[in-house]
């Protein structure tokens, strides 16, 4: 069974920076594009990044470009997300997510989210 | 623009059935969805992918009550035999060459 799990959450200030983490089990993680995708409180889903299984293509939403990096280190079976210079408009809950296949196309596993705060 | 259209809303009552629409963009009417459920307080859910020729594969442990279809540039997920723990948001999603991540504005589905 394919499990993910996110860590990493919390309160940051504007202007601050937080790493998200999700962990993989139970597949090949190298075989699978994985992605970000956010929840902004009482709204919907919000692409944020899908990165392919070599990591060696990214795609970033317009609002998050120059400021998030997605990342993975496939030895350890990990997906990340760097996010710089956060705005209050940046608070949501984060999820991880695997695509069908290497390149990205749908997803079709979730993890249960890690919230992020920006205020001060 | 490849673009994902969604209802709002949508209500059924115990027991019956309900069809949910997800509309593609006009140019991109031959283009694969994917539907997620979405559950309160939590983590979305893999449903099923629909093919612009109405085959569909399901996500593992998804109930024969949940099924896909197509015409032109309409998916359609329908439930049938509705239960209470189906009150959820509802997603579609698609993606092409070059785009990722495009998901529609959600269905929030009421079962009276």
């Amino acid at each position: 069974e394919v499990q993910l799990l996110e860590s990493g959450g919390g309160l940051v200030q504007p202007g601050g920076s937080l790493r998200l983490s999700c962990a993989a089990s139970g597949l090949t993680f190298s075989y699978y594009a994985m992605n970000w995708v956010r929840q902004a409180p009482g709204k919907g889903l919000e692409w944020v990044s899908t990165l392919s299984g070599s990591g060696g293509t990214t795609y970033y939403a317009d609002s998050v470009k120059g400021r998030f990096t997605i990342s993975r280190d496939n030895s350890k079976n990990t997906l990340y997300l760097q996010m710089n210079s956060l705005r209050a408009e940046d608070t949501a809950v984060y999820y991880c997510a695997k695509d069908s296949d290497a390149s990205g196309s749908y997803s079709d596993c979730w993890g249960q989210g890690t919230l992020v705060t920006v205020s001060s | 623009q490849l673009v994902l259209t969604q209802s709002p809303s949508a209500s059924a009552s115990l027991g019956a059935s309900v069809k949910l629409t997800c509309t593609l963009s006009s140019e991109h009417s031959s283009y694969a969805i994917a539907w997620h459920q979405q559950q309160p307080e939590k983590g979305p859910r893999y449903l099923m992918k629909v093919n612009s020729d109405a085959s569909h594969s399901k996500g593992d442990g998804i109930p024969d009550r949940f099924s896909g279809s197509s015409s032109g540039a309409e998916r359609y997920l329908t439930i049938s035999s509705l239960q209470s723990e189906d009150e959820a948001d509802y997603y579609c999603q698609t993606w092409g060459t070059g785009i990722r991540g495009v998901f529609g504005g959600g269905t929030k589905l009421t079962v009276l």
